[in-house]
């Protein structure tokens, strides 16, 4: 089983504040995806990048996907309260079937 | 539509008992998929359905753990003689395809708690 090393494991930061989450792996992905988990629910999709040096953004979050598709980040720019939750990044393995390999997570707290 | 959905939200059963998980996928979506997540961790996959088979079932612990889906849509995961380790959050999925790219839409997930 191919592994998604996801870092930090823990942000606590206060509001304003920029913040970057990584994403790692050895093996190649045909897609990654972010998500946002908040207590009590299942995760919720923020972003899917498929292509090598992609970037997208929405509103203050930034995703990368790594040139060779192995990693990606997420960068938050003046983080808010509302930021608040745990954030997961998924890969879709070019091999194997479908089914997401997900990272452990961070939790990301952003007090005002 | 309505989301997915699963049922119950909380479980609690005795070490040894047999318990069923629910999971009502978005309607039309023909792939379905099963994960756990334990404190702490992200989801791990479990079991990937495509219309009735089971396409994937590499990632069931072991032989105690079982899922259907006889008609395509509703899924159920069935787990027999319940251990403490099983005790974790079951969460279902469903996308339109199975394809790679395709959005996986998560229900709220079943807690499982076993004494």
């Amino acid at each position: 089983t191919q592994l998604l090393e996801q870092s930090p494991q823990f942000l606590s930061i206060q509001e304003g504040e920029n913040l970057t989450v990584y994403c790692n792996s050895s093996s190649v992905f045909s897609s990654l995806q972010w998500y946002r988990q908040e207590p009590g629910e299942g995760p919720v999709l923020l972003v899917t990048v498929v292509t090598g040096g992609e970037v997208k953004k929405l509103k203050r979050l930034t995703f990368q996907f790594g040139d060779a598709r192995k990693d990606s980040s997420l960068h938050i720019t003046a983080a808010q309260p509302g930021d608040t939750g745990l954030y997961l990044c998924a890969g879709a393995e070019i091999q194997a079937g479908t089914a997401l390999i997900f990272g452990k997570g961070t939790t990301l707290s952003v007090s005002s | 539509g309505a989301g997915v959905s699963q049922t119950p939200s909380n479980k609690v059963t005795e070490k040894g008992k047999y318990v069923e998980l629910r999971c009502d996928p978005i309607s039309g979506h023909t792939a379905l998929y099963w994960y756990r997540q334990s404190l702490g961790q992200g989801p791990e996959f479990l079991i990937y359905f495509q219309g009735t088979g089971a396409a994937d079932d590499s990632g069931l612990p072991n032989d105690r753990f079982f899922a259907v889906r006889p008609e395509g849509s509703v899924s159920t995961l069935k787990i027999q003689r319940t251990e403490r380790g099983d005790s974790a959050v079951y969460l279902c999925a469903s996308s339109a395809s199975g394809a790679g790219t395709d959005t996986q839409y998560f229900g709220p997930g079943t807690r499982l708690t076993v004494l």
